[in-house]
């Protein structure tokens, strides 16, 4: 079955680390790939998203993250995380062989400690 | 700013008493969709409107049921809400219905069942 997977459900950060969280995937053929996010009291938004060309594509707030077909990975990374960044992140995937539907991850809890 | 908004934001039943979920939008997209999502589980689709055309997901119970009656409007009706269907309930929208289309989300419906 197609599915995405978000290796860490919580992590825990103090501010200036960096950040790397994991996402794989399970889809054959074409994929796009998108990172939400969703602040404490907020909608889930849009956080970069990856449809073809370079593989490393940069989103909103410093993030950016890299697709590796060859690993089925699209990991998001920042180099020094903020306070603000607290917030849950979800890893999404839509492929041609699961038609137009968005598959989520389970989400991944980031707590940034002051 | 073009938006989509859900109503209410919390809605408490008894089991077995119908529930109806509203989300409204802006943005003039063409598809509607409800997603429901339980704690740290991944967003599941349950149906989404293509315009008028209702697409039900394979596994979404008969208990889950959808109305569009215009372009801004969409509503999830949950005609014996048991238990098991407490969650929070997503509603999104996209312009079309492609892989590469972004979801944008509104601020959920948290339902809680006694």
């Amino acid at each position: 079955a197609q599915s995405v997977s978000q290796h860490n459900h919580h992590v825990i950060l103090s501010e200036a680390a960096s950040l790397e969280l994991g996402c794989n995937y399970s889809y054959g053929g074409t994929v796009n790939l998108f990172w939400y996010v969703q602040y404490p009291g907020q909608h889930l938004q849009l956080l970069l998203k990856y449809f073809s060309g370079d593989p490393l594509v940069k989103g909103i707030k410093g993030f950016e993250a890299e697709f590796i077909k060859s690993k089925f990975s699209f990991n998001l990374r920042k180099p020094s995380v903020q306070w603000s960044d607290t917030a849950e992140y979800f890893c999404a995937v839509t492929s041609n062989t699961g038609g137009f539907k968005t598959i989520f991850g389970a989400g991944t809890r980031l707590f940034v400690k002051a | 700013d073009a938006m989509v908004i859900q109503n209410p934001r919390y809605q408490v039943t008894q089991f077995g008493k119908p529930v109806t979920l509203s989300c409204s939008q802006t943005l003039n997209h063409n598809v509607m969709y409800w997603y429901q999502q339980k704690s740290s589980q991944a967003p599941k689709l349950l149906f989404h409107y293509y315009d008028k055309d209702f697409n039900n997901e394979a596994d979404t119970p008969d208990n889950f049921q959808s109305r569009r009656p215009n372009t801004s409007f969409c509503f999830l009706d949950i005609r014996s809400p048991g238990l098991g269907d407490a969650a929070m309930y997503l509603c999104a929208t996209s312009r079309g219905r492609s892989g590469a289309n972004v979801l944008t989300f509104g601020a959920g419906s948290r339902l809680t069942v006694l």
